[in-house]
């Protein structure tokens, strides 16, 4: 099993819109909808942002919104903030009832 | 609130195991799945394996069989073990809570632990 594919860095300006892709296959991504994302700052936890494709936990802001559409998800973060830069991995449960995490994406607020 | 707490010997021996416990407050570790994922220096995270809450395990095919987790309810702690380690097993090691809401979402860890540094040298 492969890790899921994700760009290693993207960047955006403050206030603007961007999205992180997360490639994978039939036997993950496209299986269900139990892919998630999380941001990580270095030093820190990881902090669950996105569940179940497109739901927020409690206290996750509305600037997060995911989707997926066959075997590639998104994360979209919109009206960036200086604090949104840090680390992005998406997570797929597989069909072998174990889970993948992407490689991981490196955002950068400009 | 579930809270996690990592421990273990910061510093492991080539060939021996590495065993990490995973302390849990708020609630009783048997309420809920559990999992534990690692972070090696400078790369992204990796999924280790599943304790699931009826005391069964999935662990992670990569790890080749040197994986062990269990769940002690009398502690109320979860374990990590690995194996003839190497290495390739130098990492920060967490410990998490599976999201469980109606029914349990199985790649959201919604509670995580503030993670343990493993470092793998004679």
């Amino acid at each position: 099993q492969s890790a899921l594919t994700q760009p290693a860095s993207v960047s955006g300006s403050l206030g603007q819109s961007i999205t992180i892709s997360c490639s994978g296959t039939d036997s993950d991504v496209g299986a269900n909808d139990y892919l998630s994302w999380y941001q990580h700052h270095p030093g820190k936890a990881p902090k669950l942002i996105i569940y179940d494709v497109r739901n927020r936990p409690s206290g996750i802001s509305n600037r997060f919104s995911g989707s997926k559409s066959g075997n590639t998800a998104s994360l979209t973060i919109s009206g960036l903030q200086a604090e949104d830069e840090a680390d992005y991995y998406c997570t797929s449960y597989t069909t072998y009832s174990t889970v993948l995490f992407g490689g991981g994406t490196k955002l950068t607020v400009l | 609130q579930v809270q996690l707490r990592e421990s273990g010997p910061g510093l492991v021996k080539p060939s021996e195991t590495l065993s990490l416990s995973c302390s849990v407050s708020g609630d009783f570790v048997d309420t809920y799945s559990w999992t534990w994922i690692r972070q090696p220096a400078g790369k992204g995270l990796e999924w280790i394996g599943y304790s699931y809450i009826n005391g069964d395990t999935k662990y992670n095919p990569s790890l080749r069989g040197r994986v062990a987790m269990s769940v002690d309810t009398s502690q109320n702690q979860l374990s990590l073990k690995v194996t003839s380690v190497t290495a390739a097993d130098t990492a920060i090691y967490y410990c998490a809570k599976v999201l469980s809401t109606g029914w349990t979402r199985w790649a959201a860890f919604d509670v995580w632990g503030q993670g343990t540094m493993v470092t793998v040298s004679s």
